[in-house]
């Protein structure tokens, strides 16, 4: 299995850009993790689904942020317009399934907003 | 959750030696604890958890303990190796969910 996939890895846009960050969780898992890593405030939870349904988005910072999980295997990540101060590193892990609470993080996606 | 300073606690080893990496979790309702482990530009990897109804926990090399007295946990690695260094992180479960809040981390460096 391929893992978690995530794309970009980098992205660099201007302030105001809409930006979109893509995940792939593991085929067959059914819950799907968004996190934000920072310096200042390490790994933060933005939002999980289970069986492509929205779980919990109260991590999520504010409404310039969106998330998407259309179907089982593809899930999306926005922020339109972007800040500087959302620059970080934008993690998705799955997990089997509900009752599992091991995670399989994705590589990331770094991204710098100037 | 924990705020998160600009440095993290360092921890440095001597390769073969016995590393012990602490982690104070914050609430004391929280039933399941894992520790992750993230090396430098990966994302983090799931090592060992533990049951809130355990005190010990063993795996491949590595060891949990869990003090629910004072709220700590800690990750004992036997026979450190260089590919152990990295940042590892202990998250503690938000109760009745599948949320977890991460501590702070702790960069393991290994010396050969």
């Amino acid at each position: 299995d391929a893992g978690v996939i995530q794309s970009p890895r980098h992205e660099v846009t201007e302030m105001g850009q809409e930006v979109t960050l893509r995940c792939k969780p593991i085929s067959g898992h059914n819950s799907l993790f968004w996190y934000r890593q920072t310096m200042m405030r390490g790994l933060e939870l933005l939002i999980y689904f289970n069986n492509n349904v929205p779980i919990d988005d109260s991590g999520m910072p504010e409404d310039r942020f969106s998330a998407k999980m259309p179907n089982a295997s593809f899930s999306t990540l926005k922020i339109q317009p972007s800040e500087p101060r959302d620059s970080a590193v934008y993690f998705c892990a799955s997990s089997l399934t509900w009752g599992v609470h091991e995670q399989y993080f994705g590589p990331g996606t770094r991204l710098t907003v100037t | 959750g924990e705020s998160v300073g600009l440095h993290l606690p360092t921890l440095s080893v001597q390769e073969g030696d016995n590393s012990i990496i602490n982690c104070a979790y914050s609430n004391s309702a929280s039933d399941y604890f894992i520790w992750y482990k993230q090396e430098s530009g990966k994302g983090p990897q799931f090592i060992i958890d533990i049951r809130s109804n355990m005190d010990k926990r063993q795996g491949q090399r590595v060891t949990v303990l869990l003090n629910k007295t004072v709220k700590h946990l800690s990750l004992q690695i036997a026979a450190t190796q260089p590919g152990d260094s990295a940042v590892y992180f202990c998250a503690e479960n938000v109760p009745g969910t599948y949320k977890y809040i991460f501590g702070t981390g702790t960069r393991l460096k290994v010396l050969a």
